[in-house]
């Protein structure tokens, strides 16, 4: 199977609690943030994204978080479900940039 | 993964083979993108191109050639000059051509040299 994911931090959780994942960015100039959701031996989701003029934007059972003072990046996911359970990570850009930078991600692990 | 079809899901090489892997998209996306996937490692990024007919060297290009005659296609080939290229290999396409636009993922190809 897909090994993707190995080491990585693991946040674990019941099923229907909230889940937060955080991610911390070093660019200051990044003004473009995107989180993916990764399941075993797939290729990365979309989920949502936020640009640098916000700091909170919500979607579906999920909501970002954007602390630029901090550099910091976190994603709330409501009432967590089984199938929530896959590697998240986030993505980071500046206008001036052609490319996304990726971070390692976060494993979720959803339990009864 | 949308309309980004990558081909095939699994592949196996024996070392010294050249192999490629395809990449196909019908978003009509100017973008797109190839990167590599290790185990506890973030996304690596190999060649993207803006453009048909047009590319650019990633983080991690060494081993690898790609070509873009087409804006439909991106197909990356692994050269027996790479090192290690046991990895999960994925495709990725944008609507713009800055990277700031978000990235959206075929389902990726996997990749075991023998």
């Amino acid at each position: 199977g897909e090994s993707v994911g190995l080491h990585l931090p693991t946040l674990s959780v019941q099923e229907g609690d909230n889940s937060i994942i955080n991610c911390a960015y070093s660019n200051s100039a990044s003004d473009y943030f995107i989180w993916y959701k990764q399941e075993s031996g797939k290729g990365p989701q979309f989920i949502i994204d936020i640009r640098s003029n916000m700091d909170k934007r919500q979607g579906q059972r999920v909501t970002v978080l954007l602390n630029k003072t901090v550099k910091h990046l976190s994603l709330q996911i409501a009432a967590t479900q089984p199938g929530d359970s896959a590697v998240y990570f986030c993505a980071e850009n500046t206008h001036r940039s052609d490319k996304l930078i990726f971070g390692t991600g976060t494993r979720l692990q959803v339990f009864p | 993964d949308g309309g980004i079809t990558q081909s095939p899901k699994y592949l196996f090489r024996k070392e010294g083979q050249n192999v490629t892997l395809s990449c196909e998209q019908n978003l009509n996306h100017d973008a797109m993108y190839w990167y590599r996937q290790d185990p506890g490692q973030g996304l690596r990024l190999i060649y993207y191109s803006q453009i048909v007919n047009d590319f650019q060297k990633g983080d991690i290009a060494e081993g690898y050639s790609v070509s873009r005659e087409k804006k439909e296609s991106f197909p990356l080939t692994v050269t027996s000059a790479q090192k290690n290229p046991t990895a999960f290999y994925l495709c990725a396409t944008s609507a713009g051509d800055r990277g700031a636009d978000t990235q959206y993922f075929g389902p990726g190809t996997r990749l075991t040299v023998l």
